[in-house]
């Protein structure tokens, strides 16, 4: 089993539609996760981070935990065609250090 | 000038020649790592540095060797380099205690 898992995609949405893009991860006692954005052949973004269960919103964005299920989740609203972009979830797998695995990411495709 | 700066941005070189890949940051950061990127296989981790006088492996440290000549300056190398190594490289920083990178904008690594 791979230490942090995402669905390959494409994701294909409207524009307008809210995107859902999932990831599973394998260490129960990881502390911090994160999302990336990153364009082709460009170097990843961070677009959230979020360290506790629940629900975290920033502007479009909002970012799912649930520590139980080992499960984080984005939600993209209102989605645009400059979404457009490979989205990777990160999570710090060893507790108290600062590494970061990162999955596979989800390519993501907006169109009008 | 960006902080964490790549060199070169790409290059081409042949089988079993040596070719070192350069980052350097002005973040004064003192966490330093090299990943990789191949398509379908998202970013794994090379090599790892805390600090000056540490260096660790990733999860596929096997043909390349890294340097940290100084806190802002980590080097790797590709003593011998075969073309299963093509790939995009990146170079990443993050200060201590702390799981947010600073992406370079990476290296397009052809091996022919």
């Amino acid at each position: 089993q791979k230490e942090v898992e995402q669905n390959s995609g494409p994701l294909s949405v409207p524009e307008g539609a809210i995107a859902s893009l999932n990831c599973t991860y394998s260490d129960r006692v990881s502390q911090s996760f994160f999302w990336y954005r990153q364009y082709s052949g460009k170097s990843p973004e961070l677009i959230m981070s979020i360290y506790s269960n629940g629900d975290k919103e920033d502007g479009r964005f909002t970012a799912q935990l649930n520590k139980a299920s080992q499960y984080v989740s984005l939600l993209i609203r209102d989605s645009q065609p400059s979404d457009s972009a490979t989205y990777l979830c990160a999570v710090n797998l060893e507790y108290n250090t600062d590494k970061l695995i990162f999955g596979t990411g989800t390519r993501l495709q907006v169109f009008p | 000038d960006a902080d964490v700066t790549q060199t070169p941005r790409n290059r081409i070189t042949k089988t079993g020649k040596r070719i070192m890949l350069e980052c350097s940051q002005t973040k004064g950061h003192d966490r330093m790592y090299w990943y990789r990127q191949d398509p379908g296989l998202g970013l794994r981790l090379i090599y790892y540095s805390f600090d000056v006088k540490d260096i660790n492996k990733g999860e596929i440290s096997d043909g390349y060797s890294v340097s940290r000549q100084a806190q802002a300056k980590f080097s790797l190398s590709l003593e011998s380099a075969i073309p299963n190594q093509t790939a995009l490289y990146f170079c990443a920083t993050s200060a201590q205690g702390e799981t947010t990178y600073t992406f370079g904008s990476g290296t397009r690594l052809t091996v022919v």
